[in-house]
């Protein structure tokens, strides 16, 4: 079956940095999305990987291991305003996205 | 910026009423998704469309829902009877192409409850 696995919930200092995994099973593989949902609104896009390695965006940088089947999302200088849920999705053979349940991040001053 | 408008945001209604949300996606995007998102979940795909064309209603409990897209931009996606179990946020999504890598983009979305 397909399968994304990400821890349910994170808590990290201000100011800090953080770093949330995700490793995924999919029938074949092209690309892993990383969103941020803040609650009770829409996921809005934050970084797509398809090759193996890190992709920088400032605060936020998204690294993928395709033979690892694992990516991170890695966010720096944390502000309140991080504070959300982040969605990790594995695009699979058929160009469907497998969606993982997300990660809740707590910020505390 | 260009965006994907839903409507309504929120609508509350009760068991076995009929219950519709509406969708127009970024102009020019082809591919038109919704997706029923619980609270502590991911976003779970009910039907795509490319252009006005079915492409994937695996997961749509089409004895209760329905989706169209007839001109092949905005959408309407249909609840009825709705059921308590339904409560959940109703999302629209839009891309470029179909089977592509491109990058899905969402609505506000419109919450529901069913009393």
């Amino acid at each position: 079956g397909q399968n994304i696995d990400q821890p349910t919930e994170m808590t990290a200092t201000e100011g800090a940095i953080v770093q949330i995994n995700c490793t995924y099973q999919t029938s074949g593989f092209n690309g892993l999305f990383w969103y941020q949902q803040h609650a009770g609104e829409a996921p809005t896009f934050l970084s797509y990987n398809v090759l193996d390695g890190l992709e920088e965006k400032g605060r936020f940088s998204s690294f993928l291991s395709r033979s690892k089947g694992y990516s991170y999302l890695l966010l720096k200088e944390l502000q309140m305003k991080d504070s959300a849920s982040y969605l990790c999705a594995a695009l699979d053979s058929n160009y469907q996205l497998i969606w993982g349940a997300g990660t809740k991040l707590i910020i505390k001053p | 910026e260009a965006e994907v408008a839903q409507s309504p945001r929120y609508k509350i209604t009760e068991k076995s009423q009929a219950v519709a949300f509406w969708c127009d996606p970024i102009s020019g995007h082809a591919t038109l998704y919704w997706y029923r998102q619980i609270l502590g979940q991911g976003p779970e795909l009910l039907v795509q469309f490319q252009d006005e064309s079915v492409v994937d209603d695996s997961q749509l409990p089409k004895d209760r829902f329905s989706a169209e897209r007839l001109k092949g931009v905005d959408s309407t996606l249909k609840i009825q009877p709705a059921e308590l179990g339904d409560s959940a946020m109703y999302l629209c999504a839009s891309s470029r192409g179909q089977a592509t890598t491109d990058t899905q983009y969402f609505g506000p979305g419109t919450r529901l409850t069913v009393l």
